[in-house]
């Protein structure tokens, strides 16, 4: 069984719609959970970033993260075409251990 | 101003050669990544170095040697490329008793 498990997609959702994504884990140690944005020929870049259970909002962005079911999510409102990017789930133990652990990533195109 | 720069973009070579890419970082970091991204898009650490320690080495071949000459600059050097190393390799920087990773935009390798 993988570490973290994230289905590839592809996603294709009209502009305006809700993107949900997720991704479930087999340790149960993670501790600190993010979602990275990576533009077609770009690097990551940090978009959301939880520690432990609960939800996190910024902007159009919700997180959350069910440490009980070992799943988390990310939720996209009003969706724009500029969303349109791979979306990885990443996760790491904390507490010195900075290895990160990614998912394979969510393509998501946001059609006008 | 760009926070985490490497060095080539692209590198196309010869099976066999030796070739080395490089990343610096201008954020004051402390911890400092390689990772590898295959074609399928999954990103997966390759080493970590703390203040020019090694302190995360990944199951990778010994053809792949790291060098961080000061904590901003972490270097990568590859001996006797073969087909299979060709992917995108990106650095990332993180500050030391944080989790947030920061990337670099990528070095597309394409070994011939």
């Amino acid at each position: 069984q993988k570490e973290v498990e994230q289905d590839p997609g592809p996603l294709s959702v009209p502009e305006g719609a809700i993107v949900s994504l997720n991704c479930t884990y087999s340790n149960s140690a993670f501790q600190y959970f993010m979602w990275y944005r990576q533009y077609s020929r770009k690097g990551p870049e940090l978009l959301m970033y939880t520690y432990s259970s609960g939800n996190k909002e910024d902007g159009r962005f919700t997180a959350q993260v069910d440490k009980s079911s070992k799943y988390i999510s990310l939720f996209i409102r009003d969706s724009q075409p500029s969303d349109s990017a791979t979306y990885l789930c990443a996760m790491t133990l904390g507490y010195g251990n900075n290895r990160l652990a990614f998912g394979k990533g969510n393509q998501v195109v946001v059609i006008p | 101003d760009t926070a985490v720069s490497q060095t080539p973009k692209y590198l196309v070579t010869q099976m066999g050669n030796d070739k080395s890419i490089k990343c610096e970082q201008n954020l004051g970091h402390d911890t400092m990544y390689w990772y590898k991204q295959d074609s399928k898009k999954f990103l997966k650490i390759m080493f970590s170095y703390n203040n020019k320690e090694l302190i995360i080495n990944e199951t990778v071949p010994n053809r792949f040697s790291p060098k961080s000459p000061d904590k901003a600059h972490l270097n990568l050097h590859i001996n006797s490329l073969e087909l299979g190393d060709s992917a995108v390799y990106f650095c990332a920087s993180s500050r030391q008793g944080e989790e947030t990773q920061y990337f670099g935009p990528g070095t597309r390798l394409l070994v011939l």
